[in-house]
């Protein structure tokens, strides 16, 4: 298993451009999330879905869009990108089957906006 | 807002000896979650302990929850250089499973 697959790794944009981070997870799970961690600070939840074609908003959800077509794939949309969100982007799944409850994290986007 | 925060802020401490976090939250959980981060990656999950347990073990890992103070302790025993990390409470709140809240960390250095 691949686990949970996060691209681009590293991406600068202009403020007011737009981007899609991409996310994808091999293991079937149904729960996954988008959060953002900033310098020295915990992660904040920004969108998050229980299954294909349910979506919610977390904490931070402002200027950001989510889908959910697929089981597997969780794509992260920036509408018009602001340097407020220049940060570390994390995706992750998670299991709650089988009597472990486990959230997976993939590596990160590290995103700028100039 | 961050629901967790962690205490202390920084800590080092010589191999071997035991490392002590403490996260404090707001409000009802069903679960609290800690996670380690090394410097620039992604986090592991280490442990999750549900709101009806007290106590939890995992290796050199022991979790404590005591949801009358709505805190919760992480030991790491006999620490190795490896175990150089961030480390974060999360907490699932009763209103939402998957509205995961996290705490600002504990940067925990093991010197060799």
């Amino acid at each position: 298993n691949a686990g949970v697959t996060q691209t681009p790794k590293f991406q600068v944009l202009k403020t007011g451009q737009s981007m899609t981070l991409q996310c994808a997870q091999d293991m079937n799970h149904e729960y996954m999330s988008w959060y953002r961690q900033d310098p020295g600070m915990g992660l904040r939840l920004i969108h998050y879905s229980v299954g294909a074609g349910i979506t919610d908003q977390g904490e931070v959800p402002n200027g950001y869009n989510v889908s959910r077509s697929t089981t597997e794939d969780f794509p992260l949309r920036l509408l018009s990108a602001a340097p407020s969100q220049t940060s570390v982007y994390f995706c992750a799944s998670r299991r709650t089957s089988g009597g472990r409850d486990t959230q997976y994290f993939g590596p990160g986007t590290r995103l700028t906006v100039l | 807002s961050q629901q967790g925060e962690e205490d202390p802020q920084a800590l080092s401490i010589q191999e071997g000896e035991n490392a002590t976090m403490n996260c404090s939250y707001k409000t009802s959980i069903n679960n609290l979650q800690w996670y380690r981060q090394n410097s620039g990656r992604g986090l592991v999950h280490l442990i999750l302990i549900r709101s009806n347990e007290r106590e939890k073990h995992s290796g050199r890992l022991r979790v404590t929850l005591d949801t009358s103070k709505k805190s919760s302790s992480l030991l790491i025993t006999a620490s190795r250089a490896a175990d150089t990390a961030s480390y974060f409470c999360a907490t699932d709140d009763s209103g939402g499973y998957q509205k995961v809240t996290f705490g600002t960390g504990t940067k925990l250095q093991v010197i060799p």
